[in-house]
């Protein structure tokens, strides 16, 4: 299975700043088949970004994706209060599907 | 709107089973497979298996083979998801998420609530 792996685990950080999140796969991810999640305490997860670097519907322009092959990244280009969450990717070119186990966004 | 809304905890012994349910509204249901993800506390995300839910076609993940079923009502418009012989290690969240159904892998697009399974003596 691929495995991906995100750093850093946790990102300290301050309303207003820069995020960049890293997702690493152990094989290539098919066709850049990769996607973003964002987990808020107690709720489901929330598509973010699709196919590495399409903005799924209603999410806002701040948060961008980029990558390909085994790296990927999720950049939010200027933190909200409402971003402060756990933010997953996911490939979904091949079965196995896999996450990355995560990284916190916290204050 | 779209919705997933997924039944509701449930608290079961070791070596029981349990069966989760999926009911869809808002949507053309064979337009969009079926999967199911788990996460137990603290742990990441772990995908269990999928079903085509326009010829109930299935697939699962090696670790689940012979103990999860997934079926489809299409008539209820619901997708189920039965897993058997239960065991601590299998108390987890457990979520039903919906991928386009397009002739290529898509990502999951829309989640249900999710629905906690305790396992404990």
């Amino acid at each position: 299975e691929n495995v991906l792996t995100q750093s850093p685990g946790t990102l300290s950080l301050s309303p207003g700043e820069r995020a960049t999140l890293s997702c690493r796969a152990s094989q290539s991810v098919s066709s850049n088949y990769l996607a973003w999640y964002q987990q808020k305490p107690a709720q489901a997860p929330r598509v973010l970004i699709y196919g590495a670097s399409s903005r799924a519907t209603g999410i806002p322009d701040r948060f961008s994706g980029s990558g390909s092959g085994t790296d990927f990244s999720l950049t939010i280009s200027r933190l909200e209060p409402e971003d402060f969450a756990v933010y997953y990717c996911h490939q979904y070119g091949s079965l196995p599907a896999t996450f990355g186990q995560g990284t916190k966004v916290e204050v | 709107q779209v919705q997933l809304v997924q039944s509701g905890a449930e608290v079961k012994e070791p070596g029981a089973s349990v069966k989760v349910s999926c009911r869809t509204s808002g949507y053309s249901f064979p337009t969009y497979s079926m999967h199911w993800v788990r996460q137990a506390p603290g742990q990441n995300f772990e995908w269990m298996g999928w079903i085509s839910t326009g010829n109930g076609d299935t697939k699962y993940s090696q670790k689940f083979q012979g103990r999860v079923t997934i079926t489809r009502d299409t008539s209820a418009t619901t997708v189920y998801m039965e897993l058997r012989s239960l065991k601590s290690e299998d108390t987890a969240v457990y979520y039903c998420a919906r991928e386009e159904a397009n002739g290529r892998p898509d990502h999951f697009d829309t989640w249900g609530q999710g629905t906690m399974v305790t396992v404990s003596s």
